[in-house]
């Protein structure tokens, strides 16, 4: 199984502050990376997928590089609705495709 | 709008069955993958498995094969995850989510989620 470790576990940023989050695979998953938000109460919601590409509705704001076994996720001018938890998830191989832990990003 | 719709929360005992749902609308239910996911305090999120409508062909990660049973009624757009004999430690949200793209081959992109079902399992 490839663990997914996501760091740091809580970020504390002020609003439009620029944000960095990242993902690391114990082996490589190509582009295989896709992050999810997820807020209270709500599902996850898709983000980015193949390491770098947004899903349909999500802002510019919003950016995923990486491949191989390192991967981030940034946020530019955090807004006020972006305060949630990231989960990185590696699709590279299955069973099973995994996530990692999660980083919340909180209001400072 | 495409939408998949879980059933609602449920709390068993320990040893009962139980069978929860997950409906999709507003896109042809058959073509697409479904997954089930389960999300605890301690473990996170985990995939289940998966299933194509189309033809049921089902695929179990490791720790849930012969834990669940993974089913799909393409009558009537839904997909189901089962169990048996309920264990406390199967308490958690389980999540239903369609690929995101038409696919014989399960991509591993999930882009539609269900709203989640709450399970509790408590004596």
């Amino acid at each position: 199984e490839i663990v997914m470790t996501q760091s740091p576990a809580t970020l504390s940023v002020s609003p439009g502050e620029r944000v960095t989050l990242s993902c690391r695979a114990s082996q490589s998953v190509s582009s295989n990376l896709a992050w999810f938000q997820q807020k209270p109460g709500q599902a996850p919601r898709l983000f980015i997928y193949g390491a770098s590409t947004r899903a349909t509705g999500v802002p510019a704001r919003f950016s995923g590089s990486g491949s191989g076994t390192d991967f981030t996720l940034t946020i530019n001018s955090l807004q006020s609705e972006d305060f949630a938890i990231y989960y990185c998830q590696q699709y590279n191989l299955w069973p099973p495709w995994t996530f990692g832990q999660g980083t919340k990003v909180e209001i400072k | 709008e495409v939408q998949l719709v879980q059933s609602g929360a449920e709390v068993k005992k320990p040893g009962e069955s139980l069978k929860i749902s997950c409906q999709g609308s507003g896109y042809t239910f058959s073509n697409y993958w479904i997954a089930w996911l389960r999300q605890t305090p301690g473990k996170g999120l985990e995939w289940m498995g998966i299933i194509y409508p189309l033809d049921s062909e089902t695929k179990y990660s490791p720790p849930f094969h012969r834990q669940v049973t993974i089913s799909a009624d393409k009558s009537v757009n839904t997909a189901y995850l089962q169990w048996d004999t309920l264990k406390a430690s199967d308490t958690a949200i389980y999540y239903c989510a369609r690929e995101i793209d038409m696919a014989t081959l399960p991509l591993g992109v999930f882009d539609i989620w269900g709203q989640g079902t709450l399970v509790t399992v408590s004596s």
